[in-house]
């Protein structure tokens, strides 16, 4: 079975600053990794997703992620956030394929992002 | 509409009511997905189905019982709930064999 770790659970952070959303996965086969966001109130959006090819993957609003499979990260940054920014994220692991073919999404346990001005 | 739909946005009910949770997805998928967030909690999936056949039941208490018509719409009925079943319930759609699932924007339940 996979499993995530999400190792920070609140990050603040100053408008204009970099920031890195830490993650971490358990698996013993070969996984899918994507990252959503959640503003308040809001379902969840998917920011950027790893599914083979460069291990560097870029989303949307600036962000980027770096799959490390020696190290099962795959870690979340973007080099300016805005206030806007602010949500929660949760980085989550998928296996290649379950009954049915559907893919079966594991959740961490989610990380809030405050940008202050 | 586009997207995934959720209705109602807010849900309080008392512990004997019955109520149902309506998903509808316009994205032209195959594959539906509930899931419940409660705060402090992981993401939990609760259901899964595909081409209309459950496929998934994540050990869910019987007084939570989907239902899905169709590829386009997800019911969750939910009949003498607890308290602690108060949370954000999600919906969520996929094509069958793609990893990338949409998200409605939930309901949020209230257990009196």
């Amino acid at each position: 079975a996979q499993s995530v770790t999400q190792l920070d659970s609140q990050v603040p952070v100053f408008e204009e600053a970099p920031v890195e959303l830490r993650c971490n996965y358990s698996s013993s086969v070969s996984v899918y990794l994507f990252w959503y966001v959640q503003y308040p109130n809001q379902g969840l959006q998917l920011l950027l997703k790893y599914l083979s090819g460069s291990t560097l993957v870029k989303g949307i609003n600036g962000f980027e992620a770096e799959f490390n499979k020696s190290q099962t990260s795959f870690h979340l940054r973007k080099p300016s956030v805005h206030i806007s920014d602010t949500a929660e994220y949760f980085c989550a692991v998928s296996a290649h394929y379950t009954q049915g073919g559907s893919e079966k999404l594991v959740f961490g346990k989610g990380t809030k992002l405050t940008v202050n001005p | 509409e586009t997207g995934v739909t959720q209705t109602p946005r807010h849900l309080v009910m008392g512990m004997t009511n019955k109520k149902s949770l309506k998903c509808e997805q316009h994205l032209g998928h195959n594959a539906m997905y509930w899931y419940k967030q409660s705060a402090k909690k992981p993401l939990e999936l609760m259901f899964v189905y595909n081409f209309k056949e459950q496929t998934e039941n994540n050990s869910v208490p019987s007084r939570f019982s989907p239902e899905c018509p169709n590829s386009s719409h997800l019911f969750l009925h939910l009949h003498t709930l607890q308290p602690e079943d108060s949370a954000l319930y999600l919906c969520a759609s996929s094509q069958v064999y793609k990893s990338e699932q949409f998200f409605g924007p939930g309901t949020r339940l209230t257990v009196l």
